[in-house]
């Protein structure tokens, strides 16, 4: 079992939607809960993070952080064709050392105008 | 700034052929990382370092090596070319190593 699950979609919505992407882990030592997104054929770049649990907005995204359930999600209001992308959650400890970051397989989102 | 630069953008090689991949970055970053990303496998870490003269292996260092003598450069060299090392590869650098790495824009390597 891997130790970040992601569903891999791909996840196709219309423009305006509101998207949910989840992911769900098995360390309970995580601290750091990120969200990059990829676009194709580029390199992830962050789009949020939190520490420990709890929510945060920026604008059209929201992280929340549920480490009870060892579930993460990340949500889009007013979702834009902009949006496409596939988008990785990743996870990181201060135990685990630094640039220990682990992937989860990431989910391919398209949003249709 | 340029960033996370890397070449080259992409490689064919035969099995048993070697090569480095190049990885530099003008941001300062004390740490740097090598990732590979497959379908279905998300990124996984193959070597890291934190700072010039100091290395470690990630989660897949089988085949490749690494050496920090600068903080600007972090080449990945592939000893001996395999099928299984048909991949992109994402160099990275940070300055907050738990979180947040600013990656370049990848290599694509296939081997035959």
């Amino acid at each position: 079992q891997k130790e970040v699950e992601q569903d891999p979609g791909p996840l196709s919505v219309p423009e305006g939607a509101i998207v949910s992407l989840n992911c769900t882990y098995s360390n309970s030592a995580f601290q750091y809960f990120m969200w990059y997104r990829q676009y194709s054929r580029k390199g992830p770049e962050l789009l949020m993070y939190t520490y420990s649990s709890g929510n945060k907005e920026d604008g059209r995204f929201t992280a929340q952080v549920d480490k009870s359930s060892k579930y993460i999600s990340l949500f889009i209001r007013d979702s834009q064709p902009s949006d496409s992308a596939t988008y990785l959650c990743a996870m990181s400890a201060r135990a685990l050392g630094a640039q220990k970051l682990v992937f989860g397989q990431g989910t391919r989102l398209t949003i249709n105008p | 700034n340029a960033g996370v630069t890397q070449t080259p953008k992409f490689q064919v090689l035969k099995t048993g052929q070697s090569m480095t991949l190049q990885c530099a970055q003008d941001m300062n970053h004390e740490y740097m990382s090598w990732y590979r990303q497959d379908p279905g496998m998300g990124l996984r870490l193959i070597h890291y370092s934190v700072g010039a003269g100091i290395t470690d292996q990630g989660e897949v260092p089988n085949g490749y090596n690494v050496s920090r003598s600068t903080t600007e450069d972090f080449p990945l060299r592939l000893l001996s070319a395999a099928p299984s090392q048909t991949s992109v590869y994402f160099c990275a650098s940070s300055f907050r190593p738990y979180y947040e790495q600013y990656f370049g824009p990848g290599t694509r390597l296939t081997v035959t």
